[in-house]
């Protein structure tokens, strides 16, 4: 069955630190993948996407992810947190023709602190 | 640019009422969908539209309704509301079917059932 995890349900990082979410899908055909950020009582923004093309993708606000078929992985990475990265960080995935529908992990809570 | 908007967003029910959840999306785009969002389960799929007059289930429908009234509309029926239908609830539009577009979201309407 097709799957999204995301490892640690809570990040707590410093100011000036890497900042890393791990997402791992589970499929046997091509995905395309998307990272969302979820700010408290809003809803969810594209922070990056990969369809097809070069491996590492970067996105808004300094993040940046990489595709790795033979991890199954795409993990969200950015170099230096700043305090305003806070918020919650959703991996999902979809495939070629499914109507668009995204299977989501459960979520990451990023917290930065000063 | 207004987006995906969606009303109400807030919203208290007894159990055993009715109520509609609305989204219009000004982006002329032909796929909408509509999530719900619980503590640790990420957002599920309720149902989906790929283009006006259709409709389809997606991975957790039982208990709703949905209507896409034209191409900018997409409603979501409660016909009994019931406890486990607490919940946010958001609505997504897409530029195609295919899933290689990003879905753009409203910011979500939050229902409790009491």
């Amino acid at each position: 069955a097709q799957s999204v995890t995301q490892l640690g349900s809570h990040v707590s990082v410093s100011e000036g630190a890497l900042v890393l979410l791990r997402c791992n899908y589970s499929s046997s055909v091509p995905p395309y993948l998307f990272w969302y950020v979820q700010y408290p009582n809003q809803g969810l923004q594209l922070l990056l996407k990969y369809t097809t093309g070069a491996t590492l993708v970067k996105g808004i606000n300094g993040f940046e992810a990489e595709f790795k078929k033979s991890e199954t992985s795409f993990h969200l990475t950015k170099p230096s947190a700043h305090m305003s990265d806070a918020a919650e960080y959703f991996c999902a995935v979809t495939f070629y023709n499914q109507g668009g529908k995204l299977i989501f992990g459960q979520g990451t809570e990023l917290s930065v602190k000063p | 640019n207004a987006g995906v908007t969606q009303t109400p967003k807030f919203q208290v029910l007894k159990t055993g009422q009715s109520m509609t959840l609305q989204c219009a999306q000004d982006m002329n785009h032909n796929s909408m969908y509509w999530y719900r969002q619980d503590p640790g389960m990420g957002l599920r799929l309720i149902y989906y539209s790929a283009s006006e007059g259709t409709t389809d289930k997606g991975e957790v429908p039982n208990g709703y309704n949905v209507s896409r009234l034209n191409k900018r509309e997409f409603s979501l029926r409660l016909e009994s509301a019931a406890p486990s239908q607490t919940s946010v609830y958001f609505c997504a539009s897409s530029e195609d079917r295919l899933g290689n577009q990003p879905q753009h979201f409203g910011d979500g309407t939050r229902l409790s059932i009491l």
